[in-house]
């Protein structure tokens, strides 16, 4: 069973960089993923961290985003840069064992309001 | 990019079958899974590689996929299932349907 926990700051100004970090705790899966949901819509892929650190992210947010991993830490990172309201989300941390076997361990989310 | 559509909504009876449909370009192509999200909590993943189910999800959660639909089935709806459900496939990267609110009436 993973434990994953999200941490950072609830508040964001315009332009800034929102951070959050994840940390694992028990069993341990393949890889990790940042996946966000605006309040009452949809939720959209971020981008995701391989234990061995190779990454991807969504085209669209790519040249905003940094994933990385610190394996002895079990933390994931997420930043993200020149941030707008439009970033305004519930922001997930989850983790997938295999390729293709889903995202089988979330954890509670963590609000970020992006604001001035 | 690719592009996953979902229904908004689907309404069903109490111990009738729920059929909620993820449609997308050669979708059965690919593999998709499922995810259950009930209102203030997290996504739960109720099917994975287009029809296996996680231990702990009931039988009554089916999924199959081909040609450019995949399909989450719930038979025997219970109460309890009404949620938000969302598919996702692997392109390039991950992608996730708009979601569909299933309602149990």
């Amino acid at each position: 069973q993973v434990q994953l926990r999200e941490s950072g700051p609830g508040l964001v100004k315009p332009t800034e960089t929102l951070s959050l970090t994840c940390t694992v705790s028990g069993d341990s899966g393949d890889y990790w993923s940042w996946i966000r949901q605006p309040p009452g819509k949809g939720l959209e892929w971020i981008g995701y961290v391989y234990n061995d650190g190779r990454t991807n992210s969504k085209p669209s947010l790519r040249s905003r985003v940094t994933i990385s991993i610190d394996t002895s830490r079990k933390q994931v990172s997420l930043n993200l840069y020149s941030v707008t309201a439009g970033d305004t989300a519930i922001y997930y941390c989850a983790g997938a064992s295999g390729n293709y076997a889903g995202f089988d361990s979330w954890g509670q989310g963590t609000l970020v309001t992006v604001s001035s | 990019s690719y592009e996953l559509t979902q229904p908004p909504s689907v309404s069903v009876s109490p111990g009738q079958t729920a059929r909620i449909t993820c449609s997308g370009r050669q979708l059965g192509t690919k593999y998709t899974c499922w995810y259950q999200q009930k209102p203030g909590h997290s996504p739960v993943l109720v099917i994975y590689q287009d029809k296996r189910r996680p231990s702990g999800v009931p039988e009554r959660f089916s999924g199959s996929n081909s040609g450019d639909t995949a399909t989450l089935t719930i038979t025997g709806t219970q109460a309890m299932d009404e949620a938000d459900y969302f598919c996702q496939a692997w392109d390039d990267s991950r992608v996730f349907g708009g979601g569909t609110r299933l309602t149990v009436l």
